[in-house]
């Protein structure tokens, strides 16, 4: 059971390449988000989907664009990277719906982003 | 808005200690609170959770309740393990206005031997 899978692990970018993070997960739930972690600022959302063809900011949307492919798949797109945008990501996904109070979220192991 | 407060770490704890890590939230309506659990290199995972006021939620040796009137959900643990070290992220359910999970900036916990 993979749970979420997000790919790649690593990642070193220069200032200005452009990138694809992936995930996709196999427990049919409908909700996936986007997420980066920084040292003291704790999880910050990106963007989230409630629903495949669906897609929200969330917090700290700018520099990304994010796509539901289908129902098993959100990727993370950043168009022209800068440094600011080092962290570790991570994306997760919940059965419930996007308002559900007892939204239990499943995250992915991460995605390490350097930009130099 | 919602928000969560946690208490800032790291919180070092000789092993079988006590262990308490504060939570306190800010919430429209009455949102469900979870603690998740961060292991070194690793996604979050759920701990445990409670959904309404009065619950406790409970999960390896670890306890929070739900404290309406204080608006809090500490985590406890009566005797803490070196395999425990991890960091603790409390986070409220959506309600009210807010539509998706809200997260507190996370707790390290380091357990010495």
């Amino acid at each position: 059971n993979a749970g979420v899978t997000q790919t790649p692990k690593f990642q070193v970018l220069k200032t200005g390449q452009s990138m694809t993070l992936q995930c996709a997960q196999d427990m049919n739930h409908n909700s996936m988000y986007w997420y980066r972690q920084d040292p003291g600022m704790g999880l910050r959302l990106i963007y989230y989907s409630a629903s495949e063809g669906t897609t929200d900011k969330g917090e700290v949307p700018n520099g990304y664009n994010v796509s539901r492919l289908n129902k098993r798949e959100f990727s993370l797109r950043l168009e022209s990277a800068a440094p600011s945008q080092t962290s570790v990501y991570f994306c997760a996904s919940s059965e419930a719906r996007v308002g559900s109070g007892a939204n239990v979220l499943t995250f992915g192991a991460g995605s390490r982003l350097t930009v130099l | 808005g919602n928000s969560v407060t946690q208490m800032e770490g790291p919180v070092t704890l000789s092993e079988e200690a006590f262990l308490t890590i504060n939570c306190t939230y800010t919430a429209t309506g009455y949102p469900s609170l979870f603690w998740y659990v961060q292991y070194p290199g690793e996604g979050l995972q759920l701990l445990l959770k409670a959904t309404k006021a009065d619950d406790k939620g409970s999960n390896k040796g670890f306890e929070a309740t739900y404290r309406k009137e204080t608006t809090s959900f500490h985590l406890e643990k009566g005797s803490v393990q070196v395999s425990d070290s991890a960091v603790y992220f409390c986070a409220l359910g959506a309600s009210g206005g807010s539509y998706i999970p809200t997260f507190g900036r996370g707790t390290s916990l380091i357990v010495h031997p």
